[in-house]
């Protein structure tokens, strides 16, 4: 069955510092990837996702993602973290089924930053 | 372009209490979606929609029932709540552009059963 692992449940950073938060998927056909951010009371944004191509990945607030296939993961990487990305962070995988398509979701990362 | 909507954004029920929260989107998505999130757990797929008049169970669909009446809408219905389906509720919708959809979520229903 297909699945997403989010190894981290709770990351803490200090404001500044290099972010990478950890996701790893199983899925036997060509994955469709996502990273989505959720603030506290919000819904999910989609931060990035990959489809196919360049397997390093740019998305929006700075956030980048790279595809490793032989690894079987898509981590999130933040070069220097801001207070404001203090917020939970989800893994997905996009699988097909039935003619459509479906997320699983990975149980997410929180993500303190420390000023 | 308000993107995707929730209807309620809070409520609280008492067991076997009946309720339809409502979802809608105004950017003609073809593909419509129940998730709920529980707190450890992720979210969780419920029911969907491939287009008006067609649904399909989830992960998750026991004690739930949908409608998609009109492409817009996506309405997800508990006839009897019962404490386990206290939760937060996201809608969310997608379009199909050669196999590559992306999803975009609702700001979430928070329901308590009581």
């Amino acid at each position: 069955a297909q699945s997403v692992t989010q190894p981290d449940i709770h990351i803490t950073v200090s404001e500044g510092a290099s972010l990478e938060l950890r996701c790893n998927y199983s899925y036997g056909a060509t994955p469709y990837l996502f990273w989505y951010v959720q603030s506290p009371g919000q819904g999910l944004q989609l931060l990035l996702k990959y489809f196919s191509g360049d397997t390093l990945v740019q998305g929006i607030k700075g956030f980048e993602a790279e595809f490793k296939r032989s690894q079987s993961s898509f981590n999130l990487r933040k070069p220097s973290v801001h207070w404001s990305d203090a917020a939970e962070y989800f893994c997905a995988v996009g699988v097909f089924q039935g003619g459509s398509e479906k997320l699983v979701f990975g149980k997410g990362t929180k993500l303190t930053v420390n000023p | 372009n308000a993107g995707v909507t929730q209807t309620p954004k809070f409520r609280v029920l008492k067991t076997g209490q009946s309720m339809t929260l409502l979802c809608a989107q105004d950017m003609n998505h073809e593909y419509m979606y129940w998730y709920r999130q529980d707190p450890g757990m992720g979210l969780r797929l419920i029911h969907y929609s491939v287009g008006e008049g067609t649904t399909a169970k989830g992960e998750v669909p026991d004690g739930y029932n949908v409608s998609r009446l009109k492409k817009q809408n996506f309405l997800l219905g508990l006839e009897s709540a019962a404490p386990s389906q206290t939760s937060v509720y996201f809608c969310a919708s997608s379009y199909d552009d050669s196999d590559q959809e992306t999803q975009y979520f609702g700001p979430g229903t928070r329901l308590l059963v009581l």
